[in-house]
């Protein structure tokens, strides 16, 4: 499978325990976006790396998110100290820079309790 | 206002007709335009993207751009029961030295057997 991967796809987590999710992109992209999606709700752009630069991060994303993308490919996004509010799908999109045509992996959905 | 528009229906229509979906932008220097279709508790697929005035076909979905008006649509012809998924519009506009992705809330589409 050469698409967008995301793991895991499924995390449930007790408030306050800091969870991370892993994104793989098509491997010859070198744009990757982090968003936030909740029911009946469009996309919610988080932030996006080219290669390893994180280029652009949302100001409405809280401190206790973070997201790397070390090596220019696989890219991981942590949220400490989850609170209920928290809980959406997280979906990946890798593009070309030139193009950007987003394609998304499955998403990981997490539930908060 | 918001920059991207959509109704957010349900739009319901009998299997075998024509479905018309619509979206509207704010950003007049936008240039580049997406339709992804999302399954409910699915992620977003990419359907079709166009970035001249006019119409671009690809099997049964039609993508209608007109910048003057500042509206993009979609048509599916002979819709199908499995063409029921919320559709989402998608605008590139600019923002500062980068290109920016803004989506709408999604056009939830029924197809009737």
């Amino acid at each position: 499978d050469t698409g967008v991967s995301q793991d895991p796809r499924h995390k449930i987590t007790k408030r306050g325990q800091n969870v991370t999710f892993r994104c793989d992109p098509i491997s010859e992209h070198n744009r990757l976006y982090w968003y936030r999606q909740t029911l009946g709700q469009g996309p919610e752009f988080l932030t996006y790396f080219q290669n390893e630069a994180q280029l652009e991060k949302s100001r409405l994303l809280s401190d206790r998110f973070s997201a790397e993308r070390p090596k220019g490919s696989f890219s991981t996004l942590e949220i400490q100290r989850t609170e209920q509010g928290d809980s959406a799908m997280y979906l990946c999109a890798s593009s070309l820079a030139l193009r950007n045509i987003q394609y998304f992996g499955a998403g990981t959905r997490l539930s908060v309790l | 206002q918001k920059e991207v528009e959509q109704n957010s229906g349900p739009l319901s229509v009998p299997e075998g007709a024509i479905a018309s979906l619509n979206c509207t932008y704010s950003d007049r220097g936008s240039q580049s335009f997406f339709w992804y279709r999302q399954y409910s508790g699915k992620s977003p697929e990419l359907i079709m993207f166009i970035y001249s005035n006019g119409d671009k076909e690809d099997g049964r979905f039609t993508a209608q751009l007109n910048k003057a008006s500042q509206y993009v649509s979609l048509l599916i012809r002979d819709s199908q029961p499995s063409d029921s998924a919320t559709y989402l519009c998608a605008v590139t506009i600019n923002a500062g030295n980068n290109r920016k992705l803004i989506w709408g809330l999604g056009t939830s589409l029924a197809v009737n057997p």
